[in-house]
């Protein structure tokens, strides 16, 4: 079926810093989502990406659509202590927009 | 508010148990989805439903039962006969205009003793 790998799997930062973290699959996606959940919460929808090549940000968040279609990044500017949580990517599933799939996460954790 | 509500936010059962956790959602989306997360992993889909009345499984649907009589809900049924049922446990409904947007309620934490 189609695998969605994130990396890093982990990344502990500074407050201030940039964060950076991909998402990449053997399959084409025509559509990439990306969710943060924060412990014990659901995921929340941060960006959504429909067309390759494309960049949306959202306050100091940055996504983009790989030109291939086989990957997405997110990058997060200046980071702070409230951005602690799990990023996930996802994309439906081929041949459905119905169904997703949704890739392992990338825990952040920042430090003072 | 809009929203999708999911409750309890904890539940405790023992062995043998069914127990029906429940998802509803006042955000007149069509498509309403159940999965399931461990800790450390992602999310795994166990049943979706598209329209009232009709449903699908997802990936890991064994020991599961959903049913959608109402838009508005989409309840989960943990049977007994589903062999590892503690998780944390995450109802979605997505409006179908947006191509693969779902948006996700608040979580129900399973715990079977």
């Amino acid at each position: 079926g189609q695998q969605l790998n994130q990396s890093p799997q982990s990344m502990f930062i500074q407050e201030g810093e940039d964060v950076s973290m991909n998402c990449t699959s053997s399959s084409i996606f025509n559509t990439w989502l990306w969710y943060k959940q924060d412990p014990g919460e659901g995921p929340v929808l941060l960006i959504a990406l429909y067309k390759a090549g494309e960049l949306t940000s959202n306050g100091r968040l940055t996504a983009q659509f790989g030109i291939t279609r086989k990957d997405s990044f997110l990058n997060i500017s200046a980071s702070i202590p409230s951005d602690v949580g799990i990023y996930f990517c996802a994309g439906p599933y081929t041949g459905t927009a119905s169904k997703l799939t949704f890739g392992t996460g990338t825990r952040l954790q920042v430090t003072l | 508010d809009g929203g999708i509500t999911q409750s309890p936010k904890y539940l405790f059962r023992k062995e043998g148990q069914n127990v029906t956790l429940s998802c509803e959602q006042n955000l007149n989306h069509d498509a309403m989805y159940w999965y399931r997360q461990d800790p450390g992993q992602g999310l795994r889909l166990i049943y979706y439903s598209q329209i009232v009345n009709d449903f699908q499984k997802g990936d890991i649907a064994e020991g599961y039962s959903v049913s959608r009589e109402k838009k508005e809900s989409f309840p989960l049924t943990v049977t007994s006969a589903q062999k590892n049922p503690t998780a944390f446990y995450l109802c979605a409904s997505s409006p179908g205009s947006a191509p693969g947007t779902q948006y996700f309620g608040p979580g129900t934490r399973l715990t079977v003793l």
